[in-house]
């Protein structure tokens, strides 16, 4: 049974720091690996999908990693502003495009 | 716009009754999912129909029951509304989904937020 954790669940840092959210998954037979923005009392934003091909896909400040053999994937965001605020979840995919979550890592960018 | 959208935003309702919510994309995908955001916030899928076809039934109580009239449409119906039932639920698409393969990448619609009193 396939299971997502994200690490850590919650993180504080000051503007134009970096940020490094980490995600594992315990089967490595995924399609492929979504990251997700999700702001208080929204939807879910697409940020990066990276196919299980793959080892990594950027975009703008954004940057994932993927290593499907060890579970691992890494989403880096680089100069953070306080709009950077949100919850960022990573989800694997199986079969039929269905999507595991996990718990979300909380983040916060104080100016 | 593009997008994934969703109706009611907010359902407020009584225990024991029936409600609905839509859900519409205009995307041009083949596939769209139910997904259920809990009080801690954790999402799990519910449904997904490939072509108006049901494609995935994750163990939800078959008081949930989705209808797809046609691709861009999936609404869900929930009999006998219960205190557990409380919660955000989101709509889905993706272009295509396969049995031995994943999909595209999958766009979400803003939610519902349902509450049972």
């Amino acid at each position: 049974k396939q299971e997502v954790t994200q690490i850590p669940a919650a993180l504080s840092v000051p503007e134009g720091e970096n940020l490094v959210l980490n995600c594992s998954f315990t089967d490595s037979a995924i399609y492929n690996l979504q990251w997700f923005r999700q702001d208080p009392g929204k939807g879910l934003t697409s940020l990066l999908l990276i196919q299980s091909s793959q080892r990594e896909q950027t975009s703008g400040r954004l940057n994932a990693s993927l290593d499907k053999s060890s579970g691992r994937s890494t989403l880096y965001i680089a100069a953070s502003q306080p709009g950077d605020s949100a919850t960022y979840l990573c989800a694997v995919q199986g079969s039929w495009g269905k999507l595991q979550f996990g718990a979300g890592t909380q983040v916060v960018v104080t100016p | 716009d593009t997008a994934v959208s969703q109706t009611p935003k907010y359902l407020v309702t009584q225990m024991g009754n029936d409600k609905s919510i839509k859900c519409e994309q205009n995307l041009g995908h083949d596939t769209m999912y139910w997904y259920k955001q809990d009080s801690k916030k954790f999402l799990k899928i519910m449904f997904s129909y490939n072509n108006k076809e049901l494609i995935i039934n994750e163990t939800v109580p078959n008081r949930f029951s989705p209808k797809s009239p046609d691709k861009a449409h999936l609404n869900l119906h929930i009999n006998s509304l219960e205190l557990g039932d409380s919660a955000v639920y989101f709509c889905a698409s993706s272009a295509r989904a396969g049995p031995g393969a994943g999909s595209n990448e999958q766009f979400f619609g803003p939610g519902t937020r349902l509450t049972v009193l």
